[in-house]
């Protein structure tokens, strides 16, 4: 059973665009909401998480919003950049567990 | 400096042969995961460690094991791979104050394993 559901499976957008990644759970037990980023070869590193008592996070270019009562979470990139291409998971954790989105494969076309 | 170490990086085994893989960190997290990830997947967790406790998930295949002889180094053993079995196994850390208070894993790079 996948705990998180994530869309869209790929994504292309041009340089200066707005990438946005959606995900979705169900376990009402889930602690934090994290986005992870992931580089061919590498393995995934944080880009940037949130509580569910706070609707909406920014970090630079990043931004997190959070809807809880859909159980609804969602990544905003804004200016796209070609070095944003990468593979972006979301996850969701409760205690040590953490659960991971399919995960969005964005190109961004210079 | 890598915080998160696995070795080998790339690893070739026949159908049946036994494989292991290791890991190592530097950041002394009492907490250590490993996930296996296949193309175009999400990380699965096989299983984790909170210090010496070991906790499988409940779909983890027999043939799937793990040793953690200290803090710092986890292994995990595949007794006889199978083609399906080839994948991206990744290993990770977290505290408890990371998983509290930031939600963060920290990731080795993975060790990517061909079955033939």
């Amino acid at each position: 059973q996948q705990q998180v559901k994530q869309s869209p499976q790929s994504l292309i957008v041009q340089k200066g665009g707005i990438s946005i990644i959606n995900c979705a759970y169900e376990n009402t037990a889930f602690d934090y909401f994290p986005w992870y980023q992931q580089f061919p070869g590498k393995g995934p590193a944080l880009l940037i998480a949130i509580r569910p008592d706070v609707s909406e996070k920014k970090e630079g270019r990043f931004t997190i919003s959070f809807n809880k009562s859909a159980k609804q979470f969602s990544l905003h990139i804004m200016d796209s950049q070609p070095g944003d291409s990468a593979t972006y998971f979301c996850a969701a954790n409760t205690g040590n567990q953490f659960y991971f989105g399919t995960g969005t494969s964005l190109t961004v076309i210079p | 400096d890598a915080m998160v170490i696995q070795n080998p990086r790339y690893q070739v085994t026949q159908f049946g042969k036994p494989v292991t893989l290791s890991c190592s960190q530097t950041l002394n997290h009492n907490v250590m995961y490993w996930y296996q990830q296949k193309s175009s997947q999400a990380p699965k967790l096989l299983f984790h460690y909170y210090d010496k406790d070991f906790n499988n998930e409940a779909d983890t295949p027999d043939n799937f094991q793990s040793r953690r002889p200290n803090t710092s180094f986890c292994f995990l053993d595949i007794r006889s791979p199978g083609l399906g079995d080839a994948a991206m196994y990744l290993c990770a850390t977290s505290s408890d104050w990371g998983v509290f208070n930031t939600g963060e894993l920290f990731f080795g790079e993975g060790s990517r394993l061909t079955v033939l």
